[in-house]
């Protein structure tokens, strides 16, 4: 399996701080990473695929970027609304396979 | 506007057999492929399979021996078996939809909990 290594685990941040999310594939999966984000109780919501595609009606400070195996997510300026956890996921090999997660606060 | 409904049991016996099922509404179940996905605290988020709306199938490697996923067009409809459970199946279940776009709409999610 392709196993997905996310960095940090956790942050605490302010409001309209610079949010930098990684994640590291043990293989190269090209652009076939994906980003969700999920709240607490909830499912998680599609953020990104392709690695830098903005899923429609994902706010525009939200972006992905990178390919073979490193990857990033990136908030330009938080808001209280994004504090959630932060999965990444690869849809290149069977099994599909998810980062641990980033659980992202407020400072 | 495609919404996914999960339903099923949420208490399972140790050894027995868990199914849920997946209601598309919305939209037809054609053309997309339909996936479970399911999640604990012990082990986050794991992709349990997918299944195309021609029936074709892809399963966790982990878990093919136990799962069975199927397809109900006529039913719009999408179910998960997995077999011979343990308490290391309790987990939150998700079905979700893909196509080019992988997970792009989910179900809320349904609690399944192995005990006796």
């Amino acid at each position: 399996d392709i196993q997905m290594t996310q960095s940090p685990s956790s942050l605490s941040v302010s409001v309209g701080d610079r949010v930098t999310i990684t994640c590291r594939a043990t293989l190269r999966i090209g652009t076939y990473l994906s980003w969700y984000q999920q709240k607490p109780g909830k499912a998680p919501n599609l953020l990104i695929y392709a690695a830098s595609t903005l899923q429609s009606g994902v706010p525009s400070r939200f972006s992905g970027s990178g390919s073979g195996t490193d990857f990033t997510l990136t908030i330009t300026s938080l808001q209280p609304e994004d504090v959630a956890t932060y999965f990444c996921q690869q849809s290149y090999i069977v099994p599909w396979t998810f980062g641990q997660g980033t659980k992202v606060e407020i400072k | 506007q495609v919404q996914l409904q999960e339903s099923g049991p949420g208490l399972v016996k140790p050894s027995e057999t868990l199914v849920l099922t997946c209601t598309v509404s919305g939209g037809s179940i054609s053309i997309y492929y339909w996936a479970w996905i399911r999640q604990s605290p012990g082990k986050g988020l794991e992709w349990i399979g997918n299944i195309y709306y021609s029936g074709s199938t892809n399963y966790n490697p982990s878990l093919r021996s136990r799962v069975t996923i199927s397809v109900d067009t006529s039913k719009n409809q999408f179910s998960l078996k997995l077999s011979s459970v343990t308490a290391a199946d309790t987990a939150v279940y998700y079905c979700a939809r893909g196509s080019t776009i992988p997970h792009d709409i989910w179900g809320r999610g349904t609690l399944v909990t192995v005990s006796s």
